[in-house]
């Protein structure tokens, strides 16, 4: 089975610009989170949505937004770049909302914002 | 607010010199406590899940054990390839989804 997938791998984008990143997870997941990745840090969380609903939301700013399709396949939208909003950005899937279910991770997509 | 501390930031070690990692947390009210494995440049990979003090895991070189306030991830003779960042993270019971991570150490063993 395939694992977590996302897309673009890389990106780079100059300050003001709109980026989304994409996300499909593994069969039979029906939940996706994001988490953004500073170099060096550990990823914080940004968004949780399962059967296209919101779940969670980190503290970020509303300049994040998020959806989820109903085929579970989610978008991670960000308007008006900023500098530091460069990280790697992670998509993680899990069977269900509940926390039990363990998170399995995509291998990112790298912005960087000019 | 969750918090998750690990220590220490960067372990070096020579091939076969077994040692332990430490993740402190503070949740409120713990749903489930995670260890995952990230080399440079890729998403973090899943290892265990621990849900209650005094739980153990293993798997290969790695054994990892939880108390109400830490949790250990030992590496027995470890090997090269064992090389990477070791990130954990705690799910609360509150806030179902969200994992809290620590910042990582970065294990280097070398031959």
């Amino acid at each position: 089975d395939a694992g977590v997938t996302q897309s673009p791998t890389h990106l780079i984008k100059t300050r003001g610009q709109h980026v989304t990143l994409r996300c499909s997870p593994i069969s039979g997941h029906k939940s996706v989170s994001w988490y953004q990745q500073v170099l060096g840090q550990g990823p914080q969380f940004i968004f949780q949505y399962y059967e296209k609903e919101e779940r969670g939301r980190g503290n970020f700013p509303d300049r994040f937004s998020a959806r989820q399709f109903p085929n579970y396949s989610s978008e991670l939208n960000v308007n008006a770049l900023l500098l530091g909003d460069s990280a790697l950005y992670l998509c993680a899937s899990s069977r269900s909302g509940d926390s039990y279910n363990e998170q399995f991770f995509g291998p990112g997509t790298r912005l960087t914002v000019l | 607010e969750d918090q998750v501390t690990q220590s220490p930031e960067a372990l070096r070690l020579q091939e076969g010199e077994s040692s332990s990692l430490n993740c402190s947390y503070t949740v409120s009210g713990l749903r489930g406590l995670f260890w995952y494995r990230q080399d440079p440049g890729k998403g973090p990979e899943f290892l265990f899940t621990l849900y209650s003090a005094g739980e153990e895991k293993e798997k290969e070189r790695l054994k990892a054990t939880l108390t109400k306030k830490e949790s250990f991830l030992h590496i027995t003779a470890p090997k090269p390839e064992d090389s990477a960042t070791y990130l954990c993270a705690v799910q609360a019971t509150t806030n179902a989804g969200k994992s809290t991570f620590g910042d990582g150490t970065t294990l280097t063993v070398k031959p």
